[in-house]
């Protein structure tokens, strides 16, 4: 099956500094990726969609600003999480659609721990 | 919004036992989706179901997309301590421009 890459697994950073978290889908095209957010015991909460060339859709409730996403290629988003606090901690997902299908493939996911 | 229901919300069962979960929707699905995710880890595309009345296997799991295109369910058969983990429906409707809307999550516990 497809495969979708996430990077760094797991990031520790200070609260007040920013951190990026990659998504890569490694062998097939993806022009909509999905990012999500899992507290603990919890579904999967969508935060936003990237689109590849353009601008991100978010889910209301969730700061553009703080969230920064860019999809600059049809193989990678990225998400920056800006000025983090302590309860930006949480567990981050991206998802890739492949652009030939409906299928929905997730990476491993990134445990982000602001102290 | 759509809302989509998943039940059981968690399930204790023997080695060797079959199981089955299941998701409605308050509206109609043109796509469901059935993912197991373990601790820490991203979820995992189990079985993609894509029309209605489709019935799809994929090892021990059996899916099937529901006439009415508000419901699926899982069946896993003669589980093993492996199967442990939680699992997740997901299903998009038409016009939803490509995201999913997750249920709530099965947590299953095989014991031996």
């Amino acid at each position: 099956g497809a495969v979708v890459s996430q990077h760094p697994s797991r990031v520790i950073c200070k609260s007040g500094t920013s951190v990026k978290i990659e998504c890569r889908s490694l062998d097939f095209q993806a022009t909509t990726m999905f990012w999500y957010r899992q507290f603990p015991k919890q579904s999967l909460m969508l935060m936003a969609t990237s689109n590849e060339g353009s601008k991100a859709t978010y889910e209301q409730g969730v700061e553009k600003d703080k969230f920064l996403i860019n999809h600059a290629s049809l193989t990678l988003s990225t998400l920056t999480v800006t000025s983090a606090h302590p309860e930006d901690s949480s567990f981050y997902i991206c998802s890739a659609r492949l652009d030939s299908g409906n299928t929905i493939y997730f990476g491993e996911g990134s445990w982000l721990t602001v102290v | 919004g759509q809302q989509l229901n998943q039940s059981p919300q968690s399930m204790f069962i023997q080695e060797g036992e079959d199981v089955s979960m299941n998701c409605t929707s308050s509206s109609i699905f043109n796509t469901w989706l059935w993912y197991k995710q373990d601790p820490g880890e991203g979820p995992v595309l189990l079985i993609a179901l894509y029309k209605a009345g489709e019935l799809t296997s994929n090892g021990r799991l059996t899916a099937q997309f529901g006439i009415t295109r508000k419901d699926s369910f899982l069946n896993i058969s003669a589980s093993i301590p492996s199967d442990v983990g939680i699992y997740f429906c997901a299903g998009r409707s038409p016009g939803s421009a490509r995201q999913l809307t997750f249920g709530s999550g099965t947590q299953l516990t095989v014991l031996p």
